[in-house]
């Protein structure tokens, strides 16, 4: 069974601090790992995947297979950054995929 | 990029009732998807909505309450029969757009509150 784990049912941070929202894993095959935000009264919309490897609004996450991980990082948070954020798992190169998600975290960037 | 729309947005319901969401995409999907959000929960899947077949349904969901249809590959309605309060949820809609990847898009979602 696939399942993701995020500690933190809230973070708050001040602007300008870093900001570093965790998210661990459980699965036995090849994950294909998501971060997934929800902005105030706006739809679910993805943030990145480990798959890009790319930066979005200036966040980052890294796979660690080692430490079954995709932590969500930023160096400087924003007040614009404030959501509520979902890491998601699926399985990878499967026909069936199934987008198994964490319980979220709501980041609250203080001014 | 998909553009998935719901509606309705929001709904008020009277216990015992059904209520049908309906989930339009914007173009064709590889698969569609129906999740239940409950206040303060996270995203549970309902089930997978199969083009022209009956839906594929997770364990603790079951067709009788939750009865899909998914006619063509842009349009997929989830009724909730004999609604009780404890439905009171968000429904999301989601769809896969490219086959390599579960990358998944998703409408706005439809509030049901049950009285």
């Amino acid at each position: 069974a696939q399942r993701v784990t995020q500690p933190e049912k809230l973070l708050s941070v001040f602007k300008g601090a870093p900001v570093e929202l965790k998210c661990n894993y459980s699965y036995s095959g090849s994950p294909e790992l998501f971060w997934y935000v929800q902005y105030s009264r706006q739809r679910l919309q993805l943030l990145l995947r480990h798959i890009s490897r790319e930066s979005i609004k200036g966040f980052t996450a890294d796979l660690n297979k080692g430490e079954t991980s995709f932590h969500l990082k930023k160096p400087f948070a924003q007040e614009e950054d404030s959501a509520m954020y979902y890491c998601a798992l699926s399985q990878r190169g499967g026909s069936n995929y199934k987008l198994t998600f964490g319980k979220g975290t709501l980041l609250t960037v203080n001014p | 990029s998909a553009v998935i729309s719901q509606k309705p947005s929001r709904d008020i319901c009277q216990r015992g009732t059904s209520l049908t969401i309906q989930c339009q995409v914007d173009s064709q999907v590889t698969m569609m998807f129906w999740y239940r959000q409950q206040p303060g929960q996270s995203l549970t899947l309902i089930a997978t909505a199969n083009q022209g077949s009956e839906a594929t349904y997770e364990s603790g969901f079951v067709i009788d309450k939750f009865p899909i249809s998914r006619p063509n590959l842009t349009f997929s309605t989830l009724t909730v029969s004999n609604m009780s309060p404890e439905d009171s949820s968000i429904y999301l809609c989601s769809g896969r757009l490219f086959a390599n990847t579960g990358e998944l898009f998703f409408g706005e979602g439809s509030r049901l509150t049950v009285l």
